[in-house]
């Protein structure tokens, strides 16, 4: 069926530098993207979402990057601080009527996360 | 304003008993999520409420799940009987409409549910 997923399950980065994570999704029908990060013992946060018909946006110190052509997300995560380490999900929704794949309509479908560890 | 808020947080229970789990969701917020977190995985939802009706529930393993929200507020998630399977972190979320956009969809901690 239809997934999110990601290419690297772990990444270890110094304080100061910038992050790059990514995502393929699969569901060319999806037309809304999301990251959320994760804390140990919490709930997903909402970072920063993107709609199909944009390929960037921008937010406090961080970026999101579509790849319709690929099917690629990325979050650019500038000035990595340590309270930036945790677990970072991607997740893709469908708001046509009809979602190919079994998407069922405004659902939200996440990726498998990346870890991040931010080094002082 | 409070959050999403669950209870409880964590739980451990032997194989085939039963287990409930509670949320409270954001005051005025009618959608409310209750989705299963597997270690390493994203969420996966499990049942959607618009207020007092379930209204995506395809996920949910009818033969051991259950789920109500009676008065279209409070939720809770039943599990009966639990089987090893089942540990994982149960998430409930919680937004103002249908149509909301992701970042209107607020998570509580979660349930970690230990079967053993």
């Amino acid at each position: 069926g239809e997934s999110v997923g990601l290419h690297l399950p772990t990444l270890s980065v110094q304080e100061g530098d910038n992050s790059i994570i990514n995502c393929a999704y699969s569901n060319s029908a999806s037309d809304y993207f999301i990251w959320y990060k994760q804390e140990s013992g919490k709930g997903p946060q909402f970072i920063i979402d993107i709609r199909s018909n944009m390929d960037k946006r921008q937010g406090q110190r961080v970026t999101v990057l579509l790849n319709k052509t690929v099917k690629h997300l990325s979050l650019q995560i500038a000035a990595t601080q340590p309270g930036d380490s945790a677990v970072y999900f991607c997740a893709e929704k469908c708001w046509a009527h009809f979602c190919a794949g079994g998407t069922s309509y405004g659902k939200l479908t996440f990726g498998q996360g990346t870890i991040l560890t931010v080094h002082p | 304003e409070a959050g999403v808020v669950q209870s409880p947080r964590y739980k451990i229970i032997e194989k085939k008993q039963p287990v409930a789990f509670w949320c409270n969701p954001i005051s005025g917020h009618n959608t409310l999520y209750w989705y299963r977190q597997n270690l390493g995985q994203g969420p996966e939802l499990l049942i959607r409420y618009e207020n007092e009706e379930a209204v995506d529930d395809s996920q949910l393993p009818k033969d051991r799940f259950s789920a109500e929200r009676l008065k279209g507020v409070d939720s809770t998630l039943k599990i009966q009987p639990a089987e090893l399977g089942d540990s994982a972190v149960y998430l409930c979320a919680s937004s103002s409409g249908r149509l909301s956009r992701a970042y209107e969809q607020y998570f509580g901690p979660g349930t970690r549910l230990t079967v053993t």
